[in-house]
């Protein structure tokens, strides 16, 4: 089956300190993969997505990498903000596009 | 304006009470879905439609219903509504091919309080 495993939280960090929130997946065939991010009282919106190995997507200073080879979508950011204290979901698409699978989300506090 | 609206934004209802969440969006997709987040738990599917007359149950749907009354409405329904449905609800709509990318976008939610 689909399934996608992030890490728990939460997370507190520094301004302008390195972050990394690990993601890996399990999945039949060809998946496109996805982060998203929740900002206190809103919905999630897309931050950043890949549709094929080695794919890196970017957006907004945070970068991943589709990683086949061990299944893995590792969210990076090099120099966060406090604007950027929210929640981070990791998820997938099966390659029909008909179901997606979210990860249990890892909170985000960025300390000034 | 939003291109994905969920209305109420907020309810309060009592243990055994009807109550229908509401969603429309003017994006032209075909697909909508509805979900519930609970704190630790991700977001748990609860219906999908891929159209007007394609309804598919999620992982979660004991309690619930839904009806797709044109393209751009999907509404959820609690028949008896009870305390463990408290949650936050979301709405989501996705296009079938035009990006490829199939990325789903989110309404702001509708947080739900049986009591």
């Amino acid at each position: 089956g689909n399934s996608v495993t992030q890490m728990e939280g939460p997370v507190t960090l520094s301004e302008e300190a390195f972050l990394t929130i690990n993601c890996t997946y399990t999945a039949t065939g060809y998946p496109s993969l996805f982060w998203y991010v929740q900002y206190p009282g809103e919905g999630l919106q897309l931050l950043l997505k890949a549709t094929k190995a080695d794919d890196k997507g970017s957006n907004k200073g945070f970068e991943a990498t589709y990683r086949k080879e061990t299944t893995s979508f590792h969210l990076e950011k090099g120099s966060v903000q406090v604007s950027d204290s929210a929640v981070y979901f990791c998820a997938l698409t099966s390659p029909t596009g008909n179901q997606f699978y979210f990860g249990t989300g890892t909170s985000l506090t960025v300390i000034p | 304006d939003a291109d994905v609206t969920q209305t109420p934004r907020n309810r309060i209802t009592k243990t055994g009470k009807r109550i229908m969440l509401e969603c429309s969006q003017t994006k032209g997709h075909d697909r909508m879905y509805w979900y519930r987040q609970d704190p630790g738990l991700g977001l748990q599917l609860i219906y999908y439609s891929f159209d007007v007359k394609d309804i598919n149950k999620g992982e979660i749907s004991d309690g619930y219903s839904v009806s797709r009354q044109a393209q751009a409405k999907f509404s959820l329904s609690l028949e008896s509504a009870i305390p463990n449905q408290t949650a936050l609800y979301f709405c989501a709509t996705s296009d079938k091919n035009g990006t490829g990318y199939n990325e789903q976008f989110f309404g702001p939610g509708t947080r739900l309080t049986v009591l």
